[in-house]
């Protein structure tokens, strides 16, 4: 079993849909966590880090959930440029620093 | 400022030849990461250094795989005895410190090996 699981998708959704992804996590020990956005042939960058009370950036809203080991990102109003691939992204107390990757998750927004 | 910096941005090799891949943290930055992102494997850990205590290598997938960072800086990852199936992105990140700090990554150096 993988440490960090995600639908691969591809979602495919119309502009100003709704979209929501999920995330679960294998390991109890892990403390951080983020979600990181990678467009085609380009590298990761940091999207939105999630707090357990929950945080919003814009259409961007994450969540946590320790005792389930989940979290969720949801995308409101998507927008074409919402296209790319999600990956969920946990850091281990006991791992030092690494970050573990979930395989992500392609969103395709569509006119 | 410029942010992490890697070369070369593409490497053909032939089976068995050694690579080197090098990367140029964000300056100041005391924590540097190499990542590799294959087909059908996602984004895997590969090695860490942190200022100047000894490296996690518990990423690294074989003895073939090496990397230094000298002088707290620059970091690089060879590859001895190249196989094809070492084909991949390979990401340089940095941060602040270990630990929960943001890593900001390279765009990435695309080796394949025929």
């Amino acid at each position: 079993r993988k440490e960090v699981e995600q639908d691969p998708g591809p979602f495919n959704v119309p502009e100003g849909a709704t979209v929501a992804f999920n995330c679960t996590y294998s390991n109890s020990a892990s403390q951080s966590f983020f979600w990181y956005r990678q467009d085609c042939r380009k590298e990761p960058k940091l999207l939105m880090s999630v707090y357990s009370s929950g945080n919003e950036d814009g259409r961007f809203t994450a969540q946590l959930n320790r005792a389930s080991q989940y979290i969720s990102l949801l995308i409101r109003d998507s927008k074409l440029s919402d296209s790319a691939t999600y990956l969920c992204v946990v850091i281990a107390n006991n791992q030092g620093g690494k970050l573990i990757f979930g395989q992500g998750t392609e969103l395709s927004v569509k006119p | 400022g410029a942010g992490v910096s890697q070369s070369p941005s593409n490497k053909v090799t032939e089976k068995g030849k050694d690579v080197e891949l090098r990367c140029d943290p964000i300056s100041g930055h005391t924590a540097l990461y190499w990542y590799r992102q294959s087909l059908g494997q996602g984004l895997e850990f590969l090695i860490y250094f942190q200022g100047n205590s000894a490296p996690d290598k518990s990423g690294l997938p074989s003895d073939r795989f090496s990397a230094e960072r000298t002088g707290g800086s620059v970091s690089t990852l060879t590859i001895q005895r190249t196989q094809q199936e070492d084909s991949a992105v390979y990401l340089c990140a940095s941060s602040f410190a270990r630990g929960q700090e943001t890593q900001y990554f390279g765009p990435g150096t695309r080796l394949l090996v025929l």
